[in-house]
């Protein structure tokens, strides 16, 4: 089974909407970390967020925003007003107690049109 | 800022061919890993080092080796290359926390590699 599931494959939104990109994890572990990637066209994974499991404040960053619920298992991003520089695949991730390794989603490929 | 480099961004190489992909980080980190990454499945992880000589199985590690003789370079080996190995290579790092989970990875720009 998916430990994390990014269900939706491709987004697109026209420059300046906003988006929201869902991610759900499962997990049996009390103490985990949840992460946010960006990966642009040159390649390269830019890490945005890491969220504590005992820390479920909503967090903002300039036009990006996460909401963590730990009743729901989710871990969503949102982009405010989206600009045309934030097309790229996003990943959501999972790193458990047990174990030394993340767990992947199969990311969400954002395009933003002018 | 954390700096993760890998030797090559493409690489092309006949099958059968023995493949090397070199992975340096310049942060002092202890663990070190190797991931592939293909349409639709996202990243899959190889291997990974937390200590220099030491490594471990991930995923999918058939068709590959790791070797790990400094802390800062982790290679990637690929003994026999095949035609199923064209994929995006990323390497990564974090810091060794006092234990799990894993801290934050930081990635390399990745090497498209293909296999003729």
């Amino acid at each position: 089974a998916q430990k994390v599931t990014q269900a939706q494959t491709e987004i697109s939104v026209v420059e300046k909407e906003d988006v929201t990109l869902d991610c759900v994890y499962e997990t049996r572990d009390t103490t985990y970390y949840l992460f946010w990637y960006k990966q642009p066209p040159s390649g390269e994974l830019v890490f945005l967020i890491r969220r504590n499991s005992f820390d479920e404040q909503n967090e903002i960053s300039g036009r990006y925003s996460w909401n963590f619920q730990k009743s729901t298992s989710s871990f969503n991003f949102t982009i405010t007003a989206s600009q045309v520089v934030d097309s790229a695949v996003y990943f959501c991730a999972l790193s458990e107690t047990t174990g030394n390794q993340f767990y992947f989603g199969t990311g969400t490929s954002l395009t933003v049109i002018p | 800022d954390v700096k993760v480099t890998q030797s090559s961004r493409y690489l092309v190489k006949r099958t059968g061919e023995k493949v090397f992909l070199e992975c340096v980080q310049d942060m002092d980190h202890e663990n070190m890993f190797w991931y592939r990454q293909d349409p639709g499945l996202g990243l899959r992880l190889i291997y990974f080092s937390y200590d220099v000589k030491m490594k471990e199985k991930g995923d999918i590690p058939e068709g590959y080796s790791v070797s790990r003789e400094k802390k800062e370079r982790f290679s990637l080996i690929l003994e026999s290359a095949s035609t199923n190995q064209t994929s995006m290579y990323l390497c990564a790092s974090s810091l060794l926390l006092q234990g799990p989970p894993t801290d934050t990875q930081y990635f390399g720009p990745g090497t498209r590699l293909t296999v003729l």
